[in-house]
């Protein structure tokens, strides 16, 4: 079935240490996004990449990084710098091009810093 | 940048119709997309609105006025079911996607 896979689903991480959340998709498409959302607020967009080895920042990548090596894929890695990472981290594809269209979200990283 | 305003909470019983408003800035506009979010879970998609109007999807309409950046989302005969959150989404130039805050919603027997 087509889909996004997201790994781990729940992540627990020491202070000071940098985490890799996977994302893959065989949906074909090629915009990818990443948020993260905090309990009971929106989704807050931290990178995007529209195309194979291109990717934007969003509106909060201080402390995040990404690659975008293959169309299927669009690792999200949270680093030490990220002062409050604890969230729920969500990646997403899209249909269409120009921001429209429909996004598809996979079931989401939650991630927890001790 | 882009900034979108929705109602935090909304409460209402089964079988009322409940609209949920929004209002945005952005530069290079391409459209307003709708979501719901379940606790625990991701969103799923429900419309998507590029050009003015109403646009129609089972008891969920989404509607759209790009000269007023303005737009809502009607739920018609709430079922108990339609209690989660409900956010909307902003379009603009290079595939840039930007959520509101949420609205949750809570239906009542």
């Amino acid at each position: 079935d087509g889909g996004i896979t997201q790994s781990p689903k729940y992540l627990f991480r020491k202070e000071g240490q940098n985490v890799t959340l996977s994302c893959e998709q065989n949906l074909n498409h090629d915009a990818m996004y990443w948020y993260r959302q905090d309990p009971g607020q929106g989704l807050r967009l931290i990178y995007y990449s529209q195309i194979v080895n291109d990717f934007q920042k969003g509106d909060i990548a201080e402390g995040y990084s990404v690659s975008r090596e293959k169309k299927e894929s669009f690792p999200l890695t949270v680093t030490s710098a990220q002062k409050n990472p604890t969230a729920f981290y969500l990646c997403a594809t899209i249909t269409g091009t120009g921001g429209s269209g429909e996004l598809f979200f996979g079931e989401g990283s939650r991630l927890t810093v001790l | 940048g882009q900034s979108l305003e929705q109602p935090s909470e909304v409460t209402a019983v089964e079988g009322a119709i409940v609209q949920i408003n929004c209002t945005y800035q952005t530069s290079g506009f391409y459209g307003l997309s709708w979501y719901q979010q379940h606790d625990g879970g991701a969103p799923t998609f429900l419309s998507y609105n590029a050009l003015d109007g109403l646009e129609e999807t089972g008891r969920f309409s989404s509607f759209l006025s790009r000269s007023d950046s303005y737009g809502y989302l009607l739920l018609q005969e709430l079922q108990m079911k339609d209690s989660a959150s409900y956010f909307c989404a902003v379009g603009a130039a290079g595939n840039k996607l930007t959520f509101g805050g949420g609205t949750r919603v809570l239906v009542k027997p």
